[in-house]
């Protein structure tokens, strides 16, 4: 159980373009989702929170208009880079909270694939 | 928020135990450690995770100490698919405050 799914996998575009990804949770609801990005040997960042019916909340220094989150249903979160430029090139990757809901168990992050970004 | 502390990395021998160290000594009552993993060119994947109480799961056992400044994450018997960059990660445990701030994590190494 616990499977996040990204959609696509890899990505090529040209620069100026806008690509969205996708980030599913195949086999339970997430009510919170995260964004993180890691550029080549370095750790993962995060970028944002996605929240199901409400707007995103970004991290420092990540442009909330460049890094479009749309969290429209409890199963499904899509990061929109918009005009996008060489320097955006980057592994993209998803997580889906999975709530336990018991009063001393943590909530759990499962992460999607991950998406490779390259923009010419 | 919390930190960690990781060494850089480790090696091992296939089929032998492996002790991946942490510590973090500002730990508050309420963080969880958590353990993750990452192969290269994937997502990070769920270790285990625990508050106070030493735990077991299919994939390793993770032992705290008793001051929770420290922890190990012990995998059993090393494979050649356990090589991989391993996370410890303190996290609060709901909603959207279990956000987790990754490291650069220990680098786990396994000759055959």
């Amino acid at each position: 159980g616990a499977v996040v799914s990204q959609h696509p996998s890899r990505v090529i575009c040209k620069s100026g373009t806008s690509v969205k990804i996708e980030c599913r949770s195949l086999d339970f609801q997430a009510t919170t989702m995260f964004w993180y990005r890691q550029f080549p040997k370095q750790s993962l960042m995060l970028m944002a929170t996605s929240n199901e019916g409400s707007k995103a909340t970004y991290e420092q220094g990540v442009e909330k208009d460049k890094f479009l989150i749309n969290h429209a249903s409890l199963t499904l979160s899509t990061l929109t880079v918009t005009s996008a430029h060489p320097e955006d090139s980057s592994f993209y990757i998803c997580s889906a909270l999975w709530t336990s809901g018991g009063a001393w168990e943590a909530d759990t992050q499962y992460f999607g694939p991950g998406t490779r970004l390259t923009v010419l | 928020d919390a930190k960690t502390t990781q060494p850089n990395s480790m090696e091992s021998n296939e089929e032998e135990p492996v002790h991946l160290p942490c510590n973090h000594s500002t730990i508050s009552g309420t963080d969880y450690i958590h353990w993750y993993r990452q192969l290269p060119s994937q997502g990070p994947e769920y270790v285990i995770h625990g508050l106070t109480s030493n735990v077991n799961n299919r994939m390793a056992s993770l032992a705290i100490a008793e001051d929770r400044k420290s922890s190990t994450l012990i995998l059993h018997r090393a494979t050649l698919r356990d090589a991989a960059v391993y996370y410890c990660i303190l996290g609060l445990d709901t909603g959207a405050n279990s956000k987790l701030t990754f490291g650069k994590g220990i680098t786990l190494s396994v000759r055959p």
